[in-house]
């Protein structure tokens, strides 16, 4: 049980370049978040997921689209990256049964953008 | 709108002495509350929560918080800290009527041996 996995683990990107972030989580979870870390700023909700095929925006969606085809999986992707993207980036997962509120983090993305 | 509130960007302490680290929060409805701590390099672990009962809520490592409705607020302590407790503390609050956690801005935490 691997729980929650993300790739890549570190990435350098140039102004403009395109890339996709994978997450996935091995624990038949419904809902599925993405969240950036910025240094004072805490976690902030990117974009999340209530079960398959669904997405929808959180705080700062602006510059990354997501798409959740398969339950295990959630994707981030930046179109045409910019510095203000340089992040560490977390995905989270939560059970919607029983009294499991808490989400599960995976070990993170830290992307630069130059 | 659900937001959280950690007073304290740096809390000090040496080992052996209590550890508290603050938290309020602000939230419509009745709040799901957490803990999670952040080693170097590493996710966010969970830690504890409160989402109902007892106010008194016990978790991992040794952790424990106390949810406050009057005073709004959900501290995290521990009766004696540990040089390993160094770490990135998170609290973070949820309406249950949401689908979101809203998190604090963080309290790093050192613990001097």
């Amino acid at each position: 049980n691997a729980g929650v996995t993300q790739t890549p683990k570190f990435r350098v990107l140039k102004t403009g370049q395109s890339m996709t972030l994978l997450c996935a989580q091995d624990m038949n979870h419904e809902y599925m978040y993405w969240y950036r870390q910025d240094p004072g700023m805490g976690l902030r909700l990117i974009h999340y997921s209530v079960g398959e095929g669904t997405t929808a925006k959180g705080e700062v969606p602006d510059g990354y689209n997501v798409s959740r085809l398969k339950k295990q999986n959630f994707l981030l992707g930046l179109e045409s990256a910019a510095p203000s993207q340089t992040s560490v980036y977390f995905c989270a997962s939560r059970s919607d049964r029983g009294s499991s509120y808490e989400q599960y983090f995976g070990p993170g993305t830290r992307l630069t953008v130059t | 709108a659900q937001s959280v509130a950690q007073p304290e960007d740096q809390v000090n302490v040496a080992e052996g002495n209590p550890l508290t680290v603050k938290c309020t929060y602000s939230v419509s409805g009745n709040p799901y509350l957490f803990w999670y701590v952040q080693y170097p390099n590493r996710g966010l672990q969970f830690l504890l929560k409160y989402i109902t009962g007892d106010n008194l809520v016990k978790g991992s490592y040794g952790f424990e918080a106390e949810f406050n409705k009057s005073q709004t607020s959900f501290h995290l302590k521990k009766p004696s800290a540990l040089v390993s407790d160094s770490a990135l503390y998170f609290c973070a609050v949820r309406d249950p009527d949401d689908y979101k956690l809203s998190f604090g801005a963080g309290t790093t935490v050192t613990v001097r041996a």
